[in-house]
């Protein structure tokens, strides 16, 4: 039920572009994306539904493929704050709760 | 505004040991999560509360583990007897969930707790 994120790690320069890939091998409702800063707490980041709604505040972009399964998660023109590590999280088979991925580290440089 | 409020944010503890960890949710929030995070196995959902009421405890791992949610603005997660294996980071979540017992809201997670086992 765990979704699998890809790639595991990413390490980019200032400015430059990366997409965190979450697929699940079960139908998804809604997929949710949080970032976690070494030593702090996940803090959330955006959550789309199915059908297309996209809920979010950041100014950091997502797709949400149905029929694949699957989610995109688009940082552009990265910076140092976008450092840390990325989750993705999809509805239990309850309906109850999230289920996380093991997460994708981003290490972002001057 | 306060956030979710964990305590202590530090254990260090021998097996055998009880430990609690406590968390005060965000007021209002009416879903309450705990979720363990550990290198290996990442970031694990433990048990879900909505409107106190424990919805799904199926990651609990065994019966050493317990939780409690006496009223909307507090919760324990205990252990006991404590081992090793159970050291981790130990994250309190809470949300505001206007369809029900499901997950569709952002969580706001506490500082966390990490345990440590020796």
């Amino acid at each position: 039920q765990q979704p699998v994120q890809s790639p595991q790690a990413v390490i980019l320069r200032e400015g430059e572009d990366a997409v965190i890939n979450c697929s699940s091998s079960k139908a998804l409702y809604s997929v949710h994306w949080y970032r976690q800063k070494h030593g702090e707490a996940p803090v959330f980041l955006m959550i789309l539904l199915k059908g297309g709604e996209q809920k979010g505040h950041e100014k950091i972009s997502a797709s949400f493929n149905e029929k694949k399964q699957q989610s995109s998660l688009y940082l552009t023109a990265s910076q140092l704050s976008y450092s840390g590590t990325y989750f993705c999280g999809t509805v239990n088979q309850a309906g109850t709760a999230l289920i996380f991925g093991k997460g994708t580290t981003l290490s972002v440089s001057s | 505004d306060a956030g979710v409020i964990q305590s202590p944010r530090h254990e260090v503890t021998e097996m055998g040991q009880e430990v609690t960890l406590r968390c005060k949710p965000i007021s209002g929030h009416n879903s309450l999560f705990w979720y363990r995070q550990t290198m290996m196995r990442g970031l694990e959902l433990l048990i879900y509360f909505n409107n106190n009421v424990p919805i799904d405890d199926s990651g609990m791992p065994e019966d050493r583990f317990s939780a409690k949610m006496p009223n909307a603005s507090f919760s324990t997660l205990k252990i006991q007897p404590s081992e090793p294996r159970d050291s981790a980071v130990y994250f309190c979540a809470s949300s505001l969930e206007r369809a029900g017992p499901s997950s569709y809201n952002e969580q706001f997670f506490g500082p966390g707790t990490r345990l440590t086992v020796l």
